[in-house]
């Protein structure tokens, strides 16, 4: 079946400017996971959404960053007046459910902040 | 919260050795250790994992180990093949969370 699907693949963007990314789970996956990558660096947690309970946040760095996943499936990322920092790959993850071990990832957006 | 440390960051072998990928972690409290693999521009794919109840696994020409005493695990390929050449996370998840924390990753170079 269809893997973790994310677009666009690249985005390259003027400081200041608002974007949004979006990811496409595994049907059927009621987990998601948004994944910051680095050059070097690991994979830097985000924002975490199980079904229709409250999403944890807490690893979204600023205020200016913020996720939607609209009826349990398709989920956007939006990164308002995006700074050079915000430079990086995105990543994308679903698993089956809550607590499951497996994390499909997506192949990633990667952004670029001029 | 959990802390993942991953070593070493570069690992440059030849083929037909064997590698060796260490971590770290801080919380006693965690229970799941899983190990990804990211071939060059692909996604991350899992390859092994190990639960605390288990001190080690074998999968071909992996294997995992767990030392929960000293909370570190390490990763184990023998008889590397260039196709293994990649950067491997590994990661450590708490029993009650579902956000595993990872290591920085390990660039595995694997000359022919």
């Amino acid at each position: 079946g269809a893997g973790v699907s994310q677009s666009p693949s690249n985005k390259v963007t003027e400081k200041g400017k608002d974007v949004e990314l979006r990811c496409d789970p595994i049907s059927g996956h009621t987990a998601l996971y948004w994944y910051r990558q680095s050059l070097g660096q690991g994979l830097e947690f985000l924002i975490y959404f199980q079904g229709n309970s409250a999403p944890d946040k807490s690893g979204l760095p600023s205020d200016r960053f913020s996720a939607e996943r609209t009826g349990g499936s398709v989920s956007t990322l939006t990164i308002q007046r995006t700074q050079q920092e915000d430079s990086a790959v995105y990543l994308c993850a679903s698993s089956t459910r809550s607590g499951a071990d497996e994390q499909f990832f997506g192949p990633g957006t990667r952004l670029t902040v001029l | 919260g959990e802390n993942v440390e991953q070593h070493p960051s570069t690992l440059s072998v030849q083929e037909g050795d064997s590698a060796v990928i260490k971590c770290t972690y801080s919380d006693s409290a965690s229970n799941y250790f899983p190990w990804y693999k990211q071939e060059l521009g692909k996604r991350p794919q899992l390859i092994i994992d190990i639960r605390s109840n288990v001190g080690e696994k074998k999968d071909q020409r992996i294997a995992v180990t767990l030392n929960k005493t000293a909370k570190h695990f390490s990763l184990h390929i023998t008889e590397t093949q260039p196709e293994d050449s990649a950067v491997y996370f590994c990661a450590a998840r708490e029993g009650g969370s579902y956000i595993p924390t990872f290591g920085r990753g390990t660039s595995l170079i694997v000359h022919p």
